[in-house]
C-alpha cells in the first residue's frame, strides 16, 4: 500500500446494529493515525489519535485498534444511532511528520 | 474554548476572477493548516504555518496560489486566478502543538468555492 485506503466508500446500517471499516496505510515509516469524523455541515472532529501498535481506543460507542505491523486500522460503531450518519476520514502520520488523508467512508444510519 | 473560525462558508466565482478565504484559529494554536478537499477526494494540504513561518508548502500551486498568516493568528488563502479545478472544500485546522507531537487536528467548518 502506498496511500491511505479507506473501505467501504460508503455503507447503510440499521439503526441499532453494529458497523465497523477499515484503513490501510503504508506499513513501513508509521508514527500516527488519525481518525477524524465529519458530519454534513459541520466541522471534521477528531476521534482518535493512535501511535502504538496494537492500541485502542474507545469514545462512547465508537472504538478503534491499530496494527501498525500490517498496515490497518478498523473503526467500530455500536449499536448506530442517527447522530452517527457521518463521513469517517483517517489520516496517516508518517515519521516526516506528513499527514495523509484517506477519502473516507460515508455512513448512513436508517432509522 | 472557540474552534476555529473560517469565512466565508460558500463563494462562486467565474473562472480567472480572484477569491480569498480567511481563518481565525483556536487561541494559542501555534501551526495552522490550509487543505483542499475535492469532492470524492481526501483533504490535500496545501499550507502548514508554524507561528507565522511556512513549514510546509509543497503541494501550493505556486503560481496561482498564495497564503500568509501575519502577525501567527489568522490566515488569508487567496487564488488568483481561479481555474475550474479549484472548485472543492477549503478547510482550515489547527493544532496545539502540531502532529508530530501526536496533536489532532482542530478544523474549522470550511469554506465551499465553487468555480463556474
Amino acid at each position: 500500500i502506498l496511500n491511505v485506503e479507506q473501505s467501504p466508500q460508503s455503507l447503510h446500517v440499521q439503526e441499532g446494529d453494529s458497523t465497523n471499516f477499515t484503513c490501510s496505510f503504508p506499513s513501513s515509516n508509521f508514527y500516527a493515525l488519525h481518525w477524524y469524523r465529519w458530519e454534513t455541515a459541520k466541522s471534521p472532529e477528531a476521534l482518535f489519535v493512535m501511535t502504538l501498535n496494537g492500541d485502542e481506543k474507545k469514545k462512547g460507542r465508537i472504538s478503534a485498534t491499530l496494527n501498525t505491523k500490517e498496515g490497518y486500522s478498523y473503526l467500530y460503531i455500536k449499536g448506530s444511532q442517527p447522530e452517527d450518519s457521518a463521513t469517517y476520514l483517517c489520516a496517516f502520520l508518517k515519521d516526516d511528520y506528513k499527514l495523509s488523508f484517506g477519502a473516507g467512508t460515508t455512513v448512513t444510519v436508517r432509522a | 474554548e472557540a474552534g476555529v473560525a473560517q469565512s466565508p462558508r460558500y463563494k462562486i466565482i467565474e473562472k480567472r476572477q480572484s477569491v480569498a478565504f480567511w481563518c481565525n484559529p483556536i487561541s494559542g494554536h501555534a501551526t495552522l493548516y490550509w487543505y483542499q478537499q475535492i469532492l470524492g477526494q481526501g483533504p490535500k494540504l496545501l499550507i502548514q504555518f508554524q507561528n507565522n513561518g511556512v513549514v510546509d508548502d509543497s503541494q501550493l500551486p505556486k503560481d496561482r496560489f498564495s497564503a500568509e498568516r501575519l502577525k501567527g493568528v489568522d490566515s488569508t488563502l487567496k487564488i488568483q486566478p481561479a481555474k475550474l479545478e479549484d472548485s472543492a472544500v477549503y478547510l482550515c485546522a489547527s493544532s496545539l502543538n502540531g502532529v508530530a507531537q501526536s496533536s489532532p487536528l482542530h478544523f474549522g467548518n470550511g469554506t465551499r468555492l465553487t468555480v463556474t
